[in-house]
């Protein structure tokens, strides 16, 4: 079974502290991505990867940035966290050419206050 | 017009009914076509794939595409208690890396 494991579920910020959600899977799976979740907005995609050392822009990364030094981890960073970044955030990955049959982590609650 | 378009519910039927969960889109280059099941403060796991059109069952589901209409279905025979969860369609246009377009998801109760 493909597993993405997210290190921390539940975490509390101040505003202005600099956060990173770290995410590993271990598939092999080249391409990665970060979402976030609230109520009513569904899934938004913040950043992905394709390769090591790559990232993309999705559709929301403003306040955000992203890391991808090896394979398997895939970091997403709030440079200056602030309340409206209160989320969940979903790390996901997917095989190259898969069709984006993407595998989701369990998410990373971030109450930033 | 949004490019996904999913009833968000909730949805509440009796154990042992037949569920039909649906989401229409907008965009006709769509190829890839999936289901995602999400239990409360859960990541969503892949439930149902389907590439183009027709129909691909997996015990109690049954997933149907139909690219004229531009409509999904999942269905769920003999639904369970523990089939209550929000349901998220998701679909892309290729294999690529840019990801999937979701639906906001169907929250789906079932009253034992």
């Amino acid at each position: 079974d493909v597993k993405v494991t997210q290190s921390s579920r539940y975490l509390v910020k101040r505003t202005g502290e600099k956060v990173f959600l770290e995410c590993v899977q271990d598939m092999d799976h080249e391409n990665m991505f970060w979402y976030r979740q609230d109520p009513g907005l569904g899934l938004r995609l913040i950043y992905f990867s394709y390769d090591v050392k790559m990232k993309e822009k999705g559709d929301i990364p403003e306040g955000y940035s992203v890391s991808r030094e090896k394979k398997e981890r895939f970091s997403l960073i709030l440079e200056s966290a602030s309340t409206n970044q209160t989320s969940m955030y979903l790390c996901a990955s997917s095989l190259a050419g898969s069709g984006n049959t993407i595998y989701f982590g369990e998410g990373s609650w971030l109450t930033v206050v | 017009q949004k490019e996904v378009e999913q009833d968000p519910g909730p949805l509440s039927v009796p154990e042992g009914a037949i569920v039909s969960l649906n989401c229409t889109y907008s965009n006709s280059a769509f190829q890839y076509f999936m289901w995602y099941r999400q239990y409360s403060r859960k990541g969503p796991e892949l439930l149902m794939y389907t590439y183009s059109s027709g129909n691909k069952e997996d015990g109690r589901f049954t997933a149907q595409v139909d690219k004229s209409s531009k409509y999904i279905s999942l269905f769920i025979r003999d639904s369970q208690p523990s089939d209550s969860a929000t349901y998220l369609c998701a679909m892309s246009v290729s294999g690529g890396a840019d990801g999937l377009t979701f639906g906001k998801g169907t929250h789906l109760i079932i009253q034992p």
